[in-house]
């Protein structure tokens, strides 16, 4: 019973070094959502795909990469991390929202990144 | 999608119910009111959503006024291990993309 899973749990990165996140789901969901928290704020979403090989960019994009070649997975990169994306990392997946139904959007435990 | 409003923290004897309140006056006719909750720093976890009636499972209770201007979401015997953040999201469905206020942090104590 995984369902989303997310690798890895902690890193410790210098500024200026690159990192990828690893999102990966077992649901055969078509949505999948990278969002980071800061302390004491709610989530904020970073990229969203809505299928394989899509990509779109959502509240706070800036500095960070994704792709979705797979449709199970969902890969979160930093090109050249900086202190600001110190933060924890949640990646997410779902199935289309149907409008007679709504639909439910599944969490990981996420994703611990220090930048120093 | 729609903003809520909500409380910053509640508190709630264990046992007791706890009735965790939301405005979202600006919900337009398709979009479906939706709780999570975050316990500590780990994934938020899906409660209950609905877009008029009320609606309960095992874990909750969501009752939407007629208007659909504010809902409440109703823990009928609150544990300690309902201490979380409690969010409350309005959105379409359109991508589903949450949108996170702060929420409110709900405390069970003895």
């Amino acid at each position: 019973n995984a369902g989303v899973t997310q690798t890895p749990k902690f890193r410790v990165l210098k500024t200026g070094q690159s990192m990828t996140l690893l999102c990966a789901q077992d649901m055969n969901h078509e949505y999948m959502y990278w969002y980071r928290q800061d302390p004491g704020m709610g989530l904020r979403l970073i990229h969203y795909s809505v299928g394989e090989g899509t990509t779109a960019k959502g509240e706070v994009p800036d500095g960070y990469n994704v792709s979705r070649l797979k449709k199970q997975n969902f890969l979160l990169g930093l090109e050249s991390a900086a202190p600001s994306q110190t933060s924890v990392y949640f990646c997410a997946s779902g199935p289309p929202g149907r409008r007679s139904t709504g639909n439910t959007i599944y969490f990981g435990e996420g994703s611990w990144l220090t930048v120093v | 999608d729609a903003k809520t409003t909500q409380p910053t923290s509640m508190d709630c004897a264990e046992g007791r119910a706890a009735n965790l309140p939301c405005n979202h006056s600006t919900i337009s006719g398709n979009e479906y009111v939706y709780w999570y909750r975050q316990i500590h720093s780990q994934g938020p976890q899906y409660i209950i959503h609905g877009l008029k009636n009320n609606e309960t499972n095992e874990m909750a209770s969501l009752i939407i006024t007629e208007d659909r201007k504010s809902s409440t979401l109703i823990l009928p015997h609150a544990t300690l291990r309902d201490t979380a953040v409690y969010y409350c999201i309005v959105y379409t469905g359109t991508a589903s993309k949450l949108t996170f206020g702060t929420g409110t942090r709900l405390q069970v104590t003895l």
